[in-house]
C-alpha cells in the first residue's frame, strides 16, 4: 500500500525568506502523480502544485517548487519569499491507481 | 473556485441520525471522490465514483454508503451517527478514473450532538 510521509509537524518562516517542505511517499507503482496542498485557515484544500512522476523536470508554480527524487520517492516543496497568506496547513499527496494518499500534514506559520 | 459544489457546508445532528451530503463535479468530470476529515487529521479516502460506477473503496464503514446518479452528482450517506463521526467531509473530483489531479468542493462540515 501507498504511504505518504510528512515529517514536520510544523514549521516556521520570516516574511520573505525561504522555506522547504518534506515529504516522502512509498509505492511500486510506475505510473503516478504527486501533488502539494494547502489548507488555510478556512480549510479549503487548495491544489499548490503537482508533479507527474515520469517527467524529470521539477514542476514549479510562481514562487512554489518542487524537488522531485523518483529513486529516492522524495518530493519536497520550496517556497520563496515567503507571505503571510501562505500560513495554512500542507499536505503532501501520491494519487496511483484510484487512490489518493496524504500526508499528516505540516501547519506552516509564516513570521511578519 | 474549484468548480466543485457541496451541499449543505454546515450540519448539525444528533447520535442515531442519517444524514445525506451531496456533491457536484466540476463540468466534465467522470470521477467523484470522497474523504473524510476530523480534526487535526489528514485527509482519509472513503469512496472513488466513477461515471455512475464504484472504482474503489478505503476507509468506509458500512454505516456509510454513496452512488453516483446519471448527472454525475454523488450523495454520501451517513447513518446511525456516532459522535466521532464529526468531521469536514470533502467531495473531490476529476476528469478521468487514472492518477490525475482532484479538484476539491468547499466540504462540509458535519457535528454529531
Amino acid at each position: 500500500a501507498q504511504t505518504v510521509t510528512q515529517s514536520q509537524p510544523e514549521m516556521s518562516v520570516q516574511e520573505a525568506e525561504t522555506v522547504t517542505l518534506s515529504c516522502t511517499y512509498d509505492t511500486s507503482e510506475s505510473n503516478y502523480y504527486l501533488f502539494w496542498y494547502k489548507q488555510p485557515p478556512s480549510r479549503q484544500m487548495i491544489l499548490v502544485i503537482r508533479q507527474e512522476a515520469y517527467k524529470q523536470q521539477n514542476a514549479t508554480e510562481n514562487r512554489f517548487s518542487v524537488n522531485f527524487q523518483k529513486a529516492a520517492k522524495s518530493f519536497s516543496l520550496k517556497i520563496s519569499d515567503s507571505q503571510l497568506g501562505d500560513t495554512a496547513m500542507y499536505f503532501c499527496a501520491f494519487n496511483g491507481n484510484n487512490d489518493m494518499r496524504f500526508g499528516a500534514g505540516t501547519r506552516l506559520t509564516v513570521k511578519p | 473556485d474549484s468548480g466543485v459544489t457541496q451541499t449543505p457546508k454546515h450540519l448539525i445532528t444528533a447520535t442515531g441520525q442519517r444524514v445525506t451530503l451531496r456533491c457536484s463535479p466540476r463540468s466534465g468530470d467522470l470521477s467523484v471522490y470522497w474523504y473524510q476529515q476530523s480534526l487535526d487529521q489528514g485527509l482519509q479516502f472513503l469512496i472513488h465514483y466513477y461515471n455512475g460506477e464504484e472504482r474503489a473503496k478505503g476507509n468506509i464503514l458500512e454505516r456509510f454508503s454513496a452512488q453516483q446518479f446519471p448527472d454525475l452528482h454523488s450523495e454520501l450517506n451517513l447513518s446511525s451517527l456516532e459522535l466521532g463521526d464529526s468531521a469536514l467531509y470533502f467531495c473531490a473530483s476529476s476528469v478521468d478514473r487514472g492518477p490525475e489531479t482532484q479538484y476539491f468542493g468547499p466540504g462540509t462540515r458535519l457535528l454529531v450532538l
